[in-house]
C-alpha cells in the first residue's frame, strides 16, 4: 500500500528566509513524487514531480525539491520565501505500476510572516 | 484552454438525500480523479475513471459512485447524504492514467449536507 507522511501540521518562516516543507512516503518499486499547493477556496495546483534521474527537481514559483531514496523523502525548498506563498502544501505518489492512483498526504500549511 | 471544470460550485443538501456533482476535464484528457476534502482529513480518494471504466475505488462505501461519459466528463453521485459527507470534493484529469502524468484540479464543488 502506498502511503504519505508530511509531519509538520504548519510551517511558519520569516519573508526571506529559506524554507522547507517535509514528506516521507510508502510505495512499493519506485515511486513518481509530487507536490501540489492550494490556495484559498481553490483546487490543487500543480507545482513540481519526480520521475527519474536527478535527484533535484525544479518547479513553479522557484520552488524545488530534492528526492532521498535512502531516507524515501521529497521535501520541499525554496530559498527565499515570499508572503505569497503562504498557502496549503501536499506532496502525493504514484507507484509505477498501472492502476495505482495518487496518494496524497495530509497537507502541511505553510504561513510567511512579512 | 479551459482547465478542468466543476458544477455546481455549492451544493446544500439535507440527511437521505442525493447529490450529483459533475465534472468536465481538459481536452484530450481521458482520465478523471475524484477526491473528498473534508475539514482537517486531507484528501481522500474517492474514485479513479480512466476511458470510461471504473480503474479503482478508495475506502468509501457503496452509496458513492459514479461514471465517465464517452466524452470523458463524469458525474459523482452521494445517496443518502449523511452530515459527515460535507466536504469539499475536487475533480481531476489527467492524459491516460498512467505513470507520471499531472493532475489538473478543478475548484471543487462544496457540499453542505444539513
Amino acid at each position: 500500500a502506498q502511503s504519505v507522511a508530511q509531519p509538520e501540521d504548519q510551517v511558519n518562516v520569516a519573508e526571506g528566509n529559506p524554507l522547507t516543507v517535509k514528506c516521507t512516503y510508502s510505495v512499493s518499486g519506485n515511486p513518481y513524487l509530487f507536490w501540489y499547493v492550494q490556495y484559498p477556496n481553490r483546487g490543487l495546483q500543480f507545482l513540481l514531480k519526480y520521475i527519474t534521474g536527478d535527484n533535484l527537481v525544479k518547479g513553479s514559483y522557484g520552488f524545488e525539491a530534492e528526492f532521498n531514496k535512502s531516507q524515501t523523502s521529497f521535501h520541499l525548498k525554496k530559498p527565499s520565501a515570499l508572503v505569497s506563498d503562504s498557502a496549503l502544501y501536499f506532496c502525493a505518489v504514484r507507484a509505477h505500476n498501472y492502476g495505482q492512483n495518487f496518494v496524497f498526504g495530509p497537507g502541511t500549511r505553510l504561513s510567511v510572516l512579512p | 484552454e479551459a482547465g478542468v471544470t466543476q458544477s455546481p460550485t455549492h451544493l446544500i443538501k439535507t440527511r437521505g438525500q442525493q447529490a450529483t456533482l459533475r465534472c468536465s476535464p481538459i481536452s484530450g484528457h481521458t482520465s478523471v480523479y475524484w477526491y473528498q476534502q473534508a475539514l482537517g482529513l486531507g484528501l481522500q480518494f474517492l474514485l479513479w475513471y480512466d476511458e470510461g471504466e471504473e480503474r479503482n475505488r478508495g475506502n468509501f462505501p457503496p452509496r458513492f459512485s459514479g461514471r465517465q461519459f464517452p466524452n470523458y466528463s463524469s458525474e459523482l453521485n452521494v445517496n443518502a447524504l449523511e452530515l459527515e459527507d460535507s466536504a469539499l470534493y475536487l475533480c481531476a484529469s489527467s492524459l491516460r492514467g498512467e505513470g507520471a502524468n499531472v493532475l489538473t484540479f478543478g475548484a471543487g464543488s462544496r457540499l453542505t449536507v444539513l
